[in-house]
C-alpha cells in the first residue's frame, strides 16, 4: 500500500561511479518530483514531471538525469558521483492538473540517503 | 523572489507544553499555497497541512492548530500539550499557483528541530 516508494533506502559508493535512484507512484498522479536535502536538512527541488514531461530543471548539474517511462515512474541517474553529492533524495508526488483543489499537495517518498566516499 | 524563514533552529520544551513554530514567508503571487511537513527522526516527510491564500481560517487538527495571517506574511504552527512524539524536524513551504504557470516547486524553510523532553 505504499504511497511513493524509492530504491534503494541507502546507496554507499565511491567517487567517479555512476549509479540510479529509482521512484513509483501508485497515487495515480500526474506530476513527480527530485528534491535534495544536504547535510544542514535543507530541502531544495531538483526536478520535476509533469506526465512525462520535464517541467522543472533547477540549475543542477548536467551529471545528473532524470527519466521518467511512465507518469508513475521518476528516476534519477547520476554520473561520475562527487562527494558533494552526498545528500538525501527525496521524490515526491502531486495530483497535478487532474487533482483539482489539492493539485499542489506534494506526498514524499521515505528518501535515499546517497554517501558518495 | 519566493522565500520561506523558519527563524527558530532548534526549540526544546517539555512534555505536555505548548509549543509554537514560527514561519514568515514572501511572494509576490497573489495566489500561492503554504505547507507544513514533519520529518521524524526515521526520516522520512510527512504532509500536516496546506492553506491556500484565500483562505484565512485558522485550522485545528487535535493537538495541532494553525494560524495563518496574510497581514504578517506568517503562517505559524502551534502544538499544544507536546508529547514525546511531537519530537522531529518540521517543515513550513511555500508554492506558487496559478494556471499553466503552477510549476508546483515548493520552497522551503530551513526547518526547526522540536525536541519534546519528558
Amino acid at each position: 500500500d505504499t504511497a511513493v516508494s524509492q530504491t534503494p533506502k541507502y546507496l554507499v559508493t565511491q567517487m567517479g561511479n555512476d549509479k540510479s535512484i529509482k521512484c513509483e507512484q501508485n497515487l495515480g498522479h500526474d506530476t513527480m518530483y527530485w528534491y535534495k536535502q544536504d547535510s544542514k536538512k535543507f530541502l531544495k527541488i531538483m526536478f520535476s514531471y509533469n506526465n512525462k514531461e520535464l517541467i522543472i530543471n533547477e540549475t543542477v548539474p548536467n551529471r545528473f538525469s532524470p527519466k521518467s517511462p511512465d507518469k508513475a515512474h521518476l528516476n534519477l541517474h547520476i554520473n561520475s558521483l562527487e562527494l558533494g553529492d552526498s545528500a538525501v533524495y527525496f521524490c515526491a508526488s502531486s495530483p497535478g492538473t487532474s487533482g483539482g483543489e489539492y493539485q499542489e499537495t506534494q506526498y514524499f517518498g521515505p528518501g535515499t540517503r546517497l554517501l558518495v566516499l | 523572489a519566493q522565500k520561506v524563514t523558519q527563524a527558530q533552529t532548534e526549540i526544546s520544551v517539555v512534555e505536555k507544553e505548548d509549543v509554537t513554530l514560527d514561519c514568515v514567508y514572501e511572494t509576490r503571487d497573489t495566489t500561492y499555497y503554504l505547507f507544513w511537513y514533519k520529518q521524524p527522526p526515521s526520516g522520512e516527510l510527512v504532509f500536516l497541512i496546506r492553506r491556500n491564500s484565500f483562505d484565512e481560517q485558522n485550522e485545528i487538527s487535535g493537538r495541532y492548530s494553525w494560524n495563518f495571517q496574510k497581514s504578517t506574511s506568517s503562517f505559524n504552527f502551534t502544538i499544544t500539550a507536546s508529547q514525546v512524539v511531537d519530537s522531529a524536524v518540521y517543515f513550513c513551504a511555500l508554492s506558487e499557483a496559478g494556471g499553466s504557470s503552477n510549476t508546483g516547486k515548493l520552497i522551503f524553510g530551513q526547518g526547526t528541530t522540536l525536541q519534546v523532553k519528558p
